[in-house]
């Protein structure tokens, strides 16, 4: 069974650019969790979200990144016109459906992306 | 906001010995405390999960204790061999979302 598959695994953006952050969660994982890691800090959420639907996005800045997870294929980060600031590791992390109580989290080994 | 404290410093312990984590945090218990363990270059990687209404929870050589008065979970990993050098991560359950601390450095020398 694979686990969470996360591409690209390093990305260098030139400032202004778009980044796209793809995430397959494990098979029959219905909830997708995504993560920053700063250099020397710790993990950080972003945002949570079911198929189609954000559930908590609590954790987004509030311009230029966006997420989604449709019906079909990947949840895609989509960050707009990058900046210095944005570079950082990010973390992908999948669970099955929380109606029989807490699940652990899947995370995948995290896009590195650089800013230029 | 809840804040979620974990020692800074590496933990430096000699192959064999118990080594013992601490995870302190502020503001209400969560209802569930999660552990997970980070390589360089690596995704965090689930091990323990503990309820508020557990006291304690064992898997092989890991061990953790979860006391919502004094608002901490200790974590100990016994008989400790260098490949469980690594840094390790506490997590509080929000609901959905982890928040995380800034994770312990466990360095097992043989």
């Amino acid at each position: 069974n694979a686990g969470v598959m996360q591409n690209p695994r390093h990305l260098v953006r030139r400032r202004g650019q778009e980044a796209r952050l793809r995430c397959s969660p494990m098979k029959g994982h219905s909830h997708v969790y995504w993560y920053r890691q700063l250099p020397e800090e710790g993990l950080k959420f972003m945002v949570y979200l079911q198929k189609e639907n954000i559930i908590d996005e609590s954790g987004m800045p509030k311009e230029r990144f966006s997420a989604e997870f449709p019906k079909e294929g990947p949840s895609i980060l989509r960050i707009q016109q990058v900046v210095r600031g944005d570079s950082a590791a990010y973390f992908c992390a999948s669970s099955p459906s929380r109606g029989s109580g807490v699940q652990p989290q899947h995370f995948g080994d995290g896009t590195r992306l650089s800013i230029l | 906001s809840q804040k979620i404290e974990q020692n800074s410093e590496a933990l430096n312990i000699q192959e064999g010995k118990t080594a013992t984590l601490t995870c302190n945090y502020t503001n209400y218990s969560p209802a569930y405390l999660q552990w997970y363990r980070q390589d360089p270059g690596r995704g965090p990687v689930f091990l323990l999960l503990i309820r508020e209404n557990e006291k304690e929870k064992r898997k092989e050589r890991l061990k953790v204790t979860f006391d919502t008065t004094l608002k901490q979970s200790l974590f100990h990993i016994t008989a400790s061999q260098p490949a469980d050098s690594a840094t390790y991560l506490c997590a509080l359950d929000m609901r959905g979302k982890l928040q995380f601390g800034a994770g312990t450095q466990v360095v097992v020398t043989p």
